[in-house]
């Protein structure tokens, strides 16, 4: 079966402050994919991020990062700088082969001026 | 990446009313899914939308109560039937695979609905 866990509900930062979210995944299948979306109040989920399973390499984009270890099963994402308009919930998401997606539960990121 | 619209993108309705729920995107996409996401929720898989044949439907929703048609690869409807206040929910329509560019999946607007 496969299951993400997000453990943080929701969080609250001061702007320019530093964040990260967590992820942790289960399954039991050797190739996968991680996700990570962002629904900001207005309700459309936007795709922020894909990362395969043989692929451990770390990302940033922008003021983004993403730190992936299979060792940990975890797929965290860090947001540097933060400003208002990271307000939103984030999710994660794993998909298996061949499988459907699985959508962790959401954490709820509030920046405050 | 593919643009999809849903139509409408709000709508509040009696109880034991249908709504149907559009679905269009701009280019040819192998896989269509239907989300729904209750209030303060994350999403859940309702069915995969596919094209000449019945949807598949996961545990816990049924054809009777969510019937979906995808006449053509661009296009899907949603209906969510007899509707009772649990219905109230946003439903997303999303796409995914082959025509994408990955196996990620991209979302609709969504559909907040509303049932009183």
């Amino acid at each position: 079966a496969q299951k993400v866990t997000q453990a943080q509900t929701e969080i609250s930062v001061v702007e320019k402050e530093d964040v990260t979210l967590d992820c942790v995944y289960e399954t039991r299948d050797t190739t996968y994919y991680l996700f990570w979306y962002k629904q900001p109040p207005s309700g459309e989920l936007v795709f922020l991020i894909r990362r395969n399973s043989f692929d451990e390499q770390n990302e940033i984009s922008g003021r983004y990062s993403w730190n992936f270890q299979k060792s940990t099963s975890s797929f965290n994402f860090t947001i540097t700088a933060s400003q208002v308009v990271d307000s939103a919930v984030y999710f994660c998401a794993l998909k298996g082969y061949g499988q459907n997606f699985v959508f962790g539960p959401g954490t709820r990121l509030s920046v405050l001026p | 990446s593919a643009v999809i619209s849903q139509k409408p993108s709000r709508d509040i309705c009696q109880r034991g009313t249908s709504l149907t729920i559009q679905c269009q995107v701009d280019s040819q996409v192998t896989m269509m899914f239907w989300y729904r996401q209750q209030p303060g929720q994350s999403l859940t898989l309702i069915a995969t939308a596919n094209q000449g044949s019945e949807a598949t439907y996961e545990s816990g929703f049924v054809i009777d109560k969510f019937p979906i048609s995808r006449p053509n690869l661009t296009f899907s409807t949603l209906t969510v039937s007899n509707m009772s206040p649990e219905d109230s929910s946003i439903y997303l329509c999303s796409v995914g695979g082959p025509g994408t560019g990955g196996y990620e999946q991209y979302f609709g607007p969504g559909t907040r609905l509303t049932v009183t």
